[in-house]
């Protein structure tokens, strides 16, 4: 079946520092690719969803200078969070979508704490 | 504004018993719904997904329902074993791009 990975799995940074996750497709190709964030005991929400090539689309209420999306490739997006904050502290999880649409494969997520 | 519920937050139960955990959502204009797993601290895993001209889907122990002019989903899961405790996400998609609105989870345990 298709599997996404994520890298890094945990990171630590301190208060102010920019923090950069990638999210794979690796054994096919993700037209599109979805990032979500998830505080602890509450559910997944959605931040923004990326097309290969072109600009994110952002959730209301997601800063797009503080939380960068790039997606360059067909199997890559990257998530950076800019100046991060204890606030930021989460579980971020992406996905991708290939041709069938109605199917996204997540990817086993990323806890960003930081200090 | 979609806004999607689960009912019960947290089941406990003994191994073997058959539960029903519950999704409701405030638009009925949906494309799909479907059901994840998600162990703690890990990702997600699809279980079941069901179209909105469908009534229900089934694999295995697991069988989910769909009502959508009510706004209702429930997954069923039989003779459930210590393997099953997760938490159980409902999540709709709108239409074309397929983006997911998740509802607040059901954390299950099943106990020996």
């Amino acid at each position: 079946g298709a599997v996404v990975s994520q890298h890094p799995s945990w990171v630590i940074c301190k208060s102010g520092t920019s923090v950069k996750i990638e999210c794979r497709s690796l054994d096919f190709q993700a037209t599109t690719m979805f990032w979500y964030r998830q505080f602890p005991k509450q559910s997944l929400m959605l931040m923004a969803t990326s097309n290969e090539g072109s600009k994110a689309t952002y959730e209301q209420g997601v800063e797009k200078d503080k939380f960068l999306i790039n997606h360059a490739s067909l199997t890559l997006s990257t998530l950076t969070v800019t100046s991060a904050h204890p606030e930021d502290s989460s579980f971020y999880i992406c996905s991708a979508s290939g041709l069938d649409l109605d199917t996204q494969y997540f990817g086993p997520g990323t806890r960003l704490t930081v200090l | 504004k979609q806004e999607v519920t689960q009912i019960p937050a947290a089941l406990s139960v003994p191994e073997g018993e058959n539960l029903v955990l519950n999704c409701s959502f405030t638009d009925s204009a949906i494309y799909n719904l479907q059901w994840f797993r998600q162990d703690p601290g890990k990702g997600l895993t699809s279980l079941l997904l069901i179209q909105s001209s469908q009534r229900e889907q089934t694999s295995g122990r697991l069988n989910a329902s769909l009502d959508k002019s009510s706004g209702r989903s429930t997954l069923y899961i039989a003779a459930s074993q210590p393997g099953d405790s997760a938490t159980y996400l409902c999540a709709v998609s709108k239409g074309g791009g397929n983006k997911l609105t998740f509802g607040t989870g059901t954390q299950l345990k099943v106990e020996l």
